[in-house]
């Protein structure tokens, strides 16, 4: 049974540019959630969706940052523009409604670096 | 609002020491408890979880109890491996809510 995958792996890319990262979340999962993880500021929640739709996105830094779940095995992350301090590993997690009971799994994590 | 506090790392054991990463949380209802583990340079595992008082969630030789009246979710090992190095999470998630709360982290390092 796969698990969330993510791509790309790595992304390095120049500021200014525009950055897409995408995640397939384990099939049959109704959530799915975006999170940033730096060394300054640790894992944080960007944004999450339910059967596509999304909950709560106040964790967004600003509009730059935009994500989007066009139906349910797909979603992406968009940065336009790319920043130098937008420099982080990017996790997609997906999980199934249970209540509460059901863990989230994490897809492997997009490394980017913007120079 | 609900919180999750770790014992600041890094831990540092030799190999077969005894591992304690202390774990205490805050929160309004009755939440699910978990411990995730972060190996260098890859995502979130879960490694464990209890969903209620009492429970105890184990797997991998790791062992975790939900104390509520203590609030808390130490988690434990008898014996550590050099590949147990890696970054612990504890987390929550309340009743009726999808986000987890992620603890800080706790490195550990394990020599041989």
């Amino acid at each position: 049974d796969a698990g969330v995958i993510q791509s790309p792996r790595h992304e390095v890319t120049e500021m200014g540019q525009e950055v897409t990262l995408r995640c397939k979340p384990i099939s049959g999962h109704d959530y799915l959630f975006w999170y940033r993880q730096t060394m300054m500021r640790g894992l944080e929640l960007l944004i999450y969706f339910n059967n596509n739709v999304p909950i709560d996105d106040s964790g967004m830094p600003e509009d730059r940052f935009s994500a989007k779940m066009p139906n349910a095995s797909f979603s992406t992350l968009k940065i336009q523009p790319s920043e130098p301090r937008d420099s982080a590993v990017y996790f997609c997690a997906s999980s199934f409604t249970d209540r509460g009971r059901k863990a989230q799994y994490f897809g492997p994590g997009t490394r980017l670096t913007v120079t | 609002g609900d919180s999750v506090t770790q014992m600041e790392g890094p831990v540092t054991l030799s190999e077969e020491a005894f591992l304690t990463i202390n774990c205490t949380y805050t929160a309004t209802g009755y939440p699910s408890l978990f411990w995730y583990v972060q190996y260098p340079g890859e995502g979130l595992q879960l490694l464990l979880k209890a969903t209620k008082a009492d429970d105890k969630g184990s797997n991998k030789g790791f062992e975790a109890t939900y104390r509520k009246e203590t609030t808390s979710f130490h988690l434990e090992k008898g014996s550590v491996q050099v590949s147990d190095s890696a970054v612990y999470f504890c987390a929550l998630r309340d009743t009726g809510f999808q986000k987890l709360v992620f603890g800080t982290g706790t490195r550990l390092l394990v020599s041989p």
